[in-house]
């Protein structure tokens, strides 16, 4: 079946840190791979996002790869800032052949950027 | 930006009361999904449609019923609440196929 790892947090960094967050997934057939952020109080906006393998998505700085040999779409940002904060939400759409085409969530990693 | 709407954003309730959260969307969307975010963030999918007429439930039991009479509609109705029914709903819909589902900002209820 299918099924998302996320790396667990809290994480807390300083501002101007690298930031890794670790995601692994489980599926069946060619899954669609996103990254999301829920900032307090609201709901999920789209990150990022990568269909097929060896595709990169990017915004605002973040940066995941998909990759299909070590299962993985880890997130990553070179410089957090502040309003970074929040909760990232590592996620996979399953094909259409199998599953349904359903959405599979990561429980969460909360980070927190200081000054 | 996405176009979808969910009301109330709070919502505070006695035990027993019948309660409808509202989730709109203006983007043609044929799926639609809500689901019940715990304290601990993680999310639970309660209900999905694939479109008018369709809904289904999800990995998570819930005594709520939805209901997709027209596709830009999919509210959610808890016939009568209790303390247990306390988290965050989040509604979303997206496209067929490899695309990202849009959330709405969600609903927090509170059942006293």
């Amino acid at each position: 079946g299918n099924s998302v790892t996320q790396m667990e947090g809290p994480v807390t960094l300083s501002e101007e840190a690298f930031l890794t967050i670790n995601c692994t997934y489980t599926a069946t057939g060619y899954p669609s791979l996103f990254w999301y952020v829920q900032y307090p109080g609201e709901g999920l906006q789209l990150l990022l996002k990568a269909t097929k393998a060896d595709d990169k998505g990017s915004n605002k700085g973040f940066e995941a790869t998909y990759r299909k040999e070590t299962t993985s779409f880890h997130l990553e940002k070179g410089s957090v800032q502040v309003s970074d904060s929040a909760v990232y939400f590592c996620a996979l759409r399953g094909s259409p052949r199998h599953t349904g085409n359903q959405f599979y969530f990561g429980t969460g990693t909360s980070l927190t950027v200081i000054p | 930006e996405a176009d979808i709407y969910q009301t109330p954003r709070y919502l505070v309730i006695g035990t027993g009361k019948k309660i409808t959260l509202e989730c709109s969307q203006t983007m043609g969307h044929d799926k639609m999904y809500w689901y019940q975010q715990d304290p601990g963030m993680e999310l639970h999918l309660i209900h999905y449609s694939y479109g008018v007429n369709s809904t289904e439930k999800g990995d998570l039991s819930s005594e709520s019923t939805v209901s997709r009479i027209r596709t830009e509609h999919f509210p959610l109705t808890l016939e009568s609440a209790r303390p247990s029914h306390t988290s965050q709903y989040l509604c979303a819909s997206g496209f067929d196929r490899d695309t990202e589902a849009f959330f709405g900002q969600g609903t927090r209820l509170t059942v006293v």
